[in-house]
């Protein structure tokens, strides 16, 4: 079955420092990636996706590039902020699943000036 | 404004008394679903709609039902709580089934 693996949290940084999560996924077909975002006490927000290897998305100065050689979809962002302050979802989905997305556990940043 | 509206945003109840949470989105979405969300488990899909009277399970249904009678409502309903049913819930919709759900604010129950 398909699974999401994000690197352990929390992860606290000093605002302008470089964030990395990281993610890999097992899936069985040719999944559809995506980075979630949830702000404290509101839902989830979509942040970026890319629905082909090679693909970069982007959004708010957060990057992710889908590599299908290594499984991966790490999220960056070359100078973060205290808003940046969150819990971060790596997701999947493929074809065969559907309306499915499968989540990682999530990762928990935490900014300070 | 596009949404997605959950109700209530907090709950406290007892085992065994039924209760539904609703979910109304006002964008017209085909695909919705409910997910629960517990610490160090991630999300977990519940039970998801493609349309109207087409529903099916996730990955985690058992003590839960949903019902679409309508292209804008999708609640969940607990028959019977049970304490292992507090977590928190979310509700979601997608024009194109997972490109880019858009999530309620969430639901946290508590089952006592």
């Amino acid at each position: 079955g398909n699974s999401v693996t994000q690197m352990e949290g929390p992860v606290t940084l000093s605002e302008e420092a470089f964030l990395t999560i990281n993610c890999t996924y097992t899936a069985t077909g040719y999944p559809s990636l995506f980075w979630y975002v949830q702000y404290p006490g509101e839902g989830l927000q979509l942040l970026l996706k890319a629905t082909k290897a090679d693909d970069k998305g982007s959004n708010k100065g957060f990057e992710a590039t889908y590599r299908k050689e290594t499984t991966s979809f790490h999220l960056e962002k070359g100078s973060v902020q205290v808003s940046d302050s969150a819990v971060y979802f790596c997701a999947l989905s493929d074809r065969t699943s559907g309306s499915r997305l499968t989540f990682g556990e999530g990762t928990q940043l935490t900014v300070n000036p | 404004e596009a949404q997605v509206t959950q109700n209530p945003r907090y709950l406290i109840t007892v085992t065994g008394k039924k209760l539904t949470v609703t979910c109304s989105q006002n964008m017209n979405h085909e695909y919705m679903s409910w997910y629960r969300q517990d610490p160090g488990l991630g999300l977990r899909q519940i039970y998801y709609s493609m349309n109207v009277e087409v529903t099916d399970k996730g990955d985690v249904p058992e003590g839960y039902k949903v019902s679409r009678k309508e292209k804008r409502n999708f609640p969940l309903i607990l028959e019977s709580p049970s304490p292992n049913q507090t977590s928190l819930y979310f509700c979601a919709s997608s024009l194109q089934g997972p490109y880019g759900y858009t999530f309620g604010s969430g639901t946290r129950l508590t089952v006592v």
